[in-house]
């Protein structure tokens, strides 16, 4: 069974700073299958990167995805207030078919 | 524009069945490659993967699940139906459906409905 980790749990951040959050998963993933989203309380998730680098539609720039085999990565280049949200990332493709990531929390410092 | 929306009851008591119904507009479920799928999130957890069915009706479950849900679709009502058996309190959770592929080839979730909170209390 695959099993994705993503740290740090939790990020305390000042708007405008840039952030890197880390998936690794257990074994490796294709990048085809490899996806993250962002969640805002109250809120279903939102698809932001596809395929380990691709931006979904209507997703700014200043979201970015990259990484390979077991070690993938989100980068927001400048946080804006409305980016303070949990971000999970999310695998095809293995056992389970699907899985998530516990998350990551975009605090606002 | 895809739109997917959950119903079903608020509230099942332990050892019930829950029967979950996602609604869609938007894409029809009898075009190749297209998937729906079920995802639950336990109130602030994370979000766990329930199951998945195919335009040509192939199903995929969680192993862990396995034993306990059923997914069906209804393509003249554009709906797609769960079931999980024996529900206890660590079931209860906001659970959503949601539409994929992105692409050919790009497998993830690219509309969620609003979700559905269901709580599993006697």
């Amino acid at each position: 069974e695959i099993v994705l980790t993503q740290s740090p749990g939790t990020l305390s951040l000042f708007p405008g700073e840039r952030v890197t959050l880390s998936c690794r998963a257990s074994q490796s993933v294709s990048n085809t299958y490899l996806a993250w989203y962002q969640q805002k309380p109250g809120q279903a998730p939102r698809l932001l990167i596809f395929g380990a680098s691709n931006r979904a539609t209507g997703i700014p720039d200043r979201f970015s995805g990259s990484g390979s085999g077991t070690d993938f990565s989100l980068t927001i280049s400048r946080l804006e207030p409305e980016d303070f949200a949990v971000y999970y990332c999310q695998q095809y493709g293995s056992t389970p078919l699907y899985s998530f990531g516990q998350g990551t929390k975009l605090e606002i410092k | 524009q895809i739109t997917l929306k959950e119903s079903g009851p608020t509230l099942v008591k332990p050892t019930q069945t829950l029967t979950l119904t996602c609604t869609f507009s938007g894409f029809s479920l009898t075009t190749g490659g297209v998937n729906v799928g079920w995802i639950r999130q336990p109130p602030g957890k994370a979000l766990e993967w329930l199951a998945l069915i195919y335009w040509d009706d192939d199903k995929r479950y969680s192993p862990s699940l396995k034993s306990r849900l059923t997914i069906t679709k209804d393509t003249s009502k554009n709906q797609v139906v769960l079931t999980m058996t024996n529900v206890a309190p660590v079931d209860t959770a906001t659970y959503y459906c949601a539409h994929g592929p992105y692409a050919p080839g790009f497998e993830a979730f690219d509309v969620w409905g609003q979700g559905t909170l269901v709580t599993v209390s006697s």
